[in-house]
């Protein structure tokens, strides 16, 4: 049971440089989504998508790009990264379970990112 | 942005003891979640409620949507040392909560375990 594959787990990088964090679902779900975790923090969406070619922002883009061009993959483009950007990267998926109910969210083993 | 006031948050207990975390929200949420992070890995879902006063069980789990429609509470019973993890809280406000994308996301609970 694959579920929600991201690559790499882990990944230093140095200011300025750009990498994509890859994520994978084999569970047909609509929607998929991004994540980051920084330590004593929540969970903040970073970008969502509802479908294939559908994408939208969530509480912080800012710095990041998504693109939807499946419903099985989801990258997440950082472009000039930045110490700030130094996190815990989450995918995550969920189905289409009615309108009056959230779908469970499926999540990867996580992206640890530094950014040097 | 909003948020979830989780409390407490950490708690280091003895094994075999009961456990009781809780979030407050400032304003009304259609949807109360409990998701578990165990150490290295992503958040799993351990309980959702609905509706205001369902009190929903999952083995020694269980989780309460407070009345007001404001709070939530979780308590594990009989603590064991895989009880383990960060407990999060997570709600909207949204009434037609199709997907995720307007979850708040508490601060988390971490909680140990001494065998």
């Amino acid at each position: 049971n694959a579920g929600v594959t991201q690559t790499p787990k882990f990944r230093i990088l140095k200011i300025g440089q750009s990498m994509t964090l890859q994520c994978a679902q084999d569970m047909n779900h609509n929607y998929m989504y991004w994540y980051r975790q920084d330590p004593g923090m929540g969970l903040k969406l970073i970008y969502y998508s509802v479908g294939a070619g559908i994408t939208d922002k969530g509480e912080v883009p800012n710095g990041y790009n998504v693109s939807r061009s499946t419903t099985e993959d989801f990258p997440l483009r950082l472009e000039l990264a930045a110490p700030s950007q130094t996190s815990v990267y989450f995918c995550a998926s969920s189905p289409l379970v009615s309108s009056q109910r959230t779908g469970e969210l499926f999540f990867g083993e996580g992206s640890r990112l530094t950014v040097l | 942005g909003q948020q979830l006031n989780q409390s407490p948050q950490s708690m280091f207990i003895q094994e075999g003891e009961d456990v009781s975390m809780n979030c407050t929200s400032s304003s009304i949420f259609n949807t109360w979640l409990w998701y578990k992070q165990d150490p290295g890995e992503g958040p799993v879902l351990l309980i959702a409620l609905y509706k205001a006063g369902e009190l929903t069980s999952n083995g020694r789990l269980t989780a309460q949507f407070g009345i007001t429609r404001k709070d939530s509470f979780l308590n594990i019973s009989a603590s064991i040392p895989s009880d383990v993890g960060i407990y999060f809280c997570a709600g909207s406000s949204e009434p037609n909560a199709g997907n995720n994308r307007k979850l708040i996301w508490g601060l988390g609970t971490s909680l140990a375990v001494n065998p």
